[in-house]
């Protein structure tokens, strides 16, 4: 079976453009998570949806925003980028919202010039 | 603010010794326990999960969780120059709380 997987794996942007970065999680798996992980420190809780419903809200700004779609598939959003948003995010899906093992994708990183 | 703390490191261990990774959380309630390892430039990848007192092991890993000094640890036996990583501990509460809070992570060397 297929594991998560998120595209693109890499991605250079300017600072004031937008991005979005695409996550298909484990078949089977309803939830995916949404994560940040800068250089030397460990992955920061973003967002996390739950058979299509928000569950969960981390401590970043509006700029950043998320969905999923009927297939489970996720997609996460950040607007007018900052160089503080270099960084590799995390996508990663478990099988149910509450209790259950998180498996990260490959990631996405991201550097914002 | 839920906090979980580990020493950065670098863990510097030679081949065939036992690496022992340390991670302390400050949720009391907390009910799993993650463990993940991460080689540089890839995603985390999950080694083992612990949920009750005690100790679980999976190969040459063991984890041990003691929720009253809210402590939880990683043991790696007979390491490999192949286990040099940096290591995650996750932890995830109750009371509705499904998202685990991540560690900083140890960087373990094994030198061969």
């Amino acid at each position: 079976d297929a594991g998560v997987t998120q595209s693109p794996t890499h991605l250079i942007k300017t600072r004031g453009q937008q991005v979005t970065l695409r996550c298909s999680p484990i078949s089977g798996h309803k939830s995916v998570s949404w994560y940040q992980q800068v250089l030397g420190q460990g992955p920061q809780f973003i967002f996390q949806y739950y058979e299509k419903e928000e569950r969960g809200r981390g401590n970043f700004p509006d700029r950043f925003s998320a969905r999923q779609f009927p297939n489970y598939s996720s997609e996460l959003n950040v607007n007018a980028l900052l160089l503080g948003d270099s960084a590799l995010y995390l996508c990663a899906s478990s099988s149910e919202g509450q209790g259950e093992t998180q498996y990260f994708g490959p990631g996405t990183r991201l550097l914002v010039l | 603010q839920k906090e979980v703390e580990q020493n950065s490191g670098p863990l510097s261990v030679p081949e065939g010794a036992i690496a022992s990774l340390n991670c302390t959380y400050s949720d009391r309630g907390s009910q799993s326990f993650f463990w993940y390892r991460q080689y540089s430039g890839k995603s985390p990848e999950l080694i083992m999960f612990i949920y009750s007192n005690g100790d679980k092991e999976d190969g040459r890993f063991t984890a041990q969780l003691n929720k009253a000094s809210q402590y939880v640890s990683l043991l790696i036996r007979d390491s490999q120059p192949s286990d040099s990583a940096t290591y995650l501990c996750a932890v995830k509460g109750t009371g509705g709380s499904y998202i685990p809070t991540f560690g900083r992570g140890t960087s373990l060397i094994v030198h061969p």
